[in-house]
């Protein structure tokens, strides 16, 4: 059974850094074909996707947010990292994880997502 | 301003059918495959359609995806209450080496 949990910071003073977890269970950070994702969602707005990792270490980021943001994974500790620099307003959110796999177009398994404020 | 294009609303009565556009372009729809997600209030989104037209298992036959050149559509039929919710398209674009949503579509039974 594939899941995904986020964990990280409620709320953030801006400028600062944000730094977010991605827990998996049910797959391996390091089997073939294996992605995970960060994907946000501002209040009542729509998604927004950030960043992608592969179990090759493969990496891509959301064009307009590359420069802020960095994804790693620690397969030994079954976690997906992203941070974030500079943090904004604008970037409250709710921010999720989810399972992907190579080639396959899709994110097939989400996390619960963890709301993220930033306000001083 | 979202890289594909969708309704904001429908509406339909239960037991109707609706349908959800999504237009994009050839970098992304036109070439690659789209996928459906389903979000409830308050919850994570879920994958609801693949590949276009394919159904991760426990989604019933009641919706329905397909693709034609650079848009997509997603059908629902036999409403029931329960699928009120925002529905988001989303794909990869090659030429922004990006995966993209919609803008989401809510779906409101009345």
């Amino acid at each position: 059974q594939i899941t995904l949990k986020e964990s990280g910071p409620t709320l953030v003073k801006p400028t600062q850094t944000l730094t977010l977890t991605c827990t998996i269970s049910g797959f391996s950070l390091s089997a073939s074909g294996v992605g995970v994702g960060w994907i946000r969602q501002p209040p009542g707005k729509a998604l927004e996707w950030l960043a992608l990792i592969y179990w090759d270490d493969d990496k891509h980021y959301s064009p307009s947010l590359k420069s802020r943001l960095t994804i790693t994974k620690d397969t030994s500790k079954n976690q997906v990292v992203l941070t974030m620099t500079s943090v904004d307003p604008v970037d409250t959110a709710t921010y999720y994880c989810a399972h992907r796999r190579w080639r396959k177009f899709y994110f097939d398994y989400w996390g619960q997502g963890t709301l993220v404020t930033v306000s001083s | 301003q979202s890289v594909l294009t969708q309704p904001p609303s429908v509406s339909a009565a239960p037991g109707q059918k609706v349908t959800i556009s999504c237009s994009g372009s050839s970098s992304n729809i036109g070439n690659n495959f789209v996928s459906w997600y389903q979000q409830l209030p308050g919850t994570a989104p879920k994958l609801l359609i693949y590949e276009a037209a394919k159904r991760p298992s426990g989604i019933p036959d009641r919706f329905s995806g397909s693709k034609s050149g650079t848009s997509a559509t997603l059908a629902i039929t036999g409403l029931q209450t329960g699928d009120e919710a925002d529905y988001y398209c989303g794909t990869w674009d090659s030429s922004l080496s990006a995966e993209v949503f919609g803008g989401g579509t809510k779906l409101t039974v009345l």
